[in-house]
C-alpha cells in the first residue's frame, strides 16, 4: 500500500491567501485526522472523521478553517483566509477501526505550511 | 480529563548508552497506551503498544511495560544508536471516543 498521502509537501504563501491541504487516505480506512504540529503547541488534534462523516471539530482553531472529506479516498483542509500563525506542518492520518492495527494511526508525511 | 505527561527533552546521549523516557499518565478506566516516533521530515509511526495493565510492547529493541499501580509506561532501550535521534511520544487512547491523546514529545540526540 502507498501509505496515506498528501499534497503539496510545501506551501509557501502570502497572508490572506487561500491555503487548501490535500489528503488521500489508506484504502479501507474509515477513520481519519487532521493534525497540526508546532514547536510552541506540539501536535494537535483539529478535527477527525468517521466513514466521512466529521466527529468532532472542536480542534479547529477559528472559522478560517474549514475541512472536508467528500468521498472515504479524499479529503481537504481549507485555510481562508491564512495568517502568518497558521505556519506549521500539517499531518493526515488514518486508521482502521476493526481488526489488529485498530488503535494505529498510520501518518501522512505532512505538509509544511509557511504563510508570509 | 485524561492526560499524558512525557519527560522534557532534548534528551542527549553517547552511542550505546541506556535510554529511559518517562511517561505518566492520568485517566479513568484502563486505557491503551503507545510509544510513536517521529525522525526527522517524517510523519508519526507507531513504535509499540500496550493495552493492558502488565503488558509490555517491544520493537526495534524498544521496550515499555505498562504499569497500572504508578500509571506509567517508560520507554527503554538497552543500547542506542545514532539512528534512533527523533522525537518520541507517549499517547493513550481512552476507549471514550476515538482519540489518541498524546504527550508533548520528547527529543532524543545521540551523539556518535
Amino acid at each position: 500500500d502507498a501509505g496515506v498521502i498528501q499534497s503539496p509537501r510545501h506551501e509557501v504563501t502570502e497572508m490572506g491567501q487561500e491555503v487548501t491541504l490535500r489528503c488521500k487516505p489508506i484504502s479501507g480506512h474509515d477513520y481519519l485526522f487532521w493534525y497540526r504540529q508546532t514547536m510552541m503547541r506540539g501536535l494537535e488534534l483539529l478535527i477527525y472523521f468517521n466513514n466521512n462523516v466529521p466527529i468532532d471539530d472542536s480542534g479547529m482553531p477559528e472559522d478560517r478553517f474549514s475541512a472536508k472529506m467528500p468521498n472515504a479516498s479524499f479529503s481537504t483542509l481549507k485555510i481562508q483566509p491564512s495568517e502568518p500563525r497558521d505556519s506549521a506542518v500539517y499531518f493526515c492520518a488514518s486508521s482502521l477501526l476493526g481488526g489488529p492495527t485498530r488503535y494505529e494511526q498510520y501518518f501522512g508525511p505532512g505538509t509544511r505550511l509557511t504563510v508570509t | 480529563g485524561d492526560s499524558v505527561t512525557q519527560m522534557e527533552g532534548p534528551v542527549t546521549l553517547s552511542e550505546e548508552a541506556f535510554l529511559t523516557i518517562n511517561c505518566t499518565y492520568t485517566a479513568t478506566g484502563y486505557p491503551s497506551l503507545f510509544w510513536y516516533v517521529q525522525y526527522p521530515g517524517e510523519g508519526l509511526q507507531l513504535l509499540l503498544k500496550a493495552t493492558k495493565a502488565d503488558d509490555k510492547g517491544s520493537n526495534k529493541g524498544f521496550e515499555a511495560t505498562y504499569r497500572k499501580e504508578t500509571t506509567s509506561f517508560h520507554l527503554e532501550k538497552g543500547s542506542v544508536q545514532v539512528s534512533d535521534s527523533a522525537v518520541y511520544f507517549c499517547a493513550l487512547w481512552p476507549y471514550s471516543n476515538y482519540q489518541l491523546i498524546w504527550g508533548a514529545g520528547t527529543k532524543l540526540i545521540i551523539k556518535p
